[in-house]
């Protein structure tokens, strides 16, 4: 079975540049979540989706980042304009809900360098 | 709110050796516990998890116990190899309307050395 399929798997941009960021999540899950993983603040959630509704968005640092759920089998994050501090590994991972411990299932992320 | 806290990295093992990680948290309620690992260029992968007081999550010869008097979930291996050379996550889901949100603890890198 294919896992959650994350695109492009490397990005580097120019500072102000409009950056997307891709996600197929797991056929059939119900949930979607953005994280960013930087060495000086570890993983954090940014957004999470229910049923391609965005449920929580709190951890979206500013009004630059965006994120789209359009369909069950797609979603986007957008960062306009990029600025050098977005450097990071952005992952997404999805999950289908039922009983509690719901597991995650990541997909290998994105490694975004802003120059 | 919800918080995780485990020891501090980086931790260097020879081949064989015993491997502790500790993991401690704070949390409302009976959250579920995870640790997960990351490969270097990977995304995190589950490795194990508890769902309830007393409960003990094992894999690939990893084991942690959901002890809920003292908060924690500590990662245990008796034997070490260098394939489990990787960043371990300790996290966990809270009870209630946080239920899918996941919760890291900052990571601990691991190396096993040959």
């Amino acid at each position: 079975d294919a896992g959650v399929i994350q695109s492009p798997r490397h990005e580097v941009t120019e500072m102000g540049q409009e950056v997307t960021l891709r996600c197929k999540p797991i056929s059939g899950h119900d949930y979607l979540f953005w994280y960013r993983q930087t060495m000086m603040r570890g993983l954090e959630l940014l957004i999470y989706f229910n049923n391609n509704v965005p449920i929580d968005d709190s951890g979206m640092p500013e009004d630059r980042f965006s994120a789209k759920m359009p369909n069950a089998s797609f979603s986007t994050l957008k960062i306009q304009p990029s600025e050098p501090r977005d450097s990071a590994v952005y992952f997404c991972a999805s999950s289908l809900a039922g009983a509690k411990g719901n597991e995650q299932f990541f997909g290998p992320g994105t490694r975004l360098t802003v120059l | 709110g919800d918080s995780v806290t485990q020891m501090e990295g980086p931790v260097t093992l020879s081949e064989e050796a015993f491997l502790t990680i500790n993991c401690t948290y704070t949390a409302t309620g009976y959250p579920s516990l995870f640790w997960y690992v990351q490969y270097p260029g990977e995304g995190l992968q589950l490795l194990l998890k508890a769902t309830k007081a007393d409960d003990k999550g094992s894999n690939k010869g990893f084991e942690a116990t959901y002890r809920k008097e003292t908060t924690s979930f500590h990662l245990e291996k008796g034997s070490v190899q260098v394939s489990d050379s990787a960043v371990y996550f300790c996290a966990l889901t809270g009870s209630g309307g946080s239920n899918y949100k996941l919760t890291f603890g900052k990571g601990t890198l691991l190396t096993v050395n040959p």
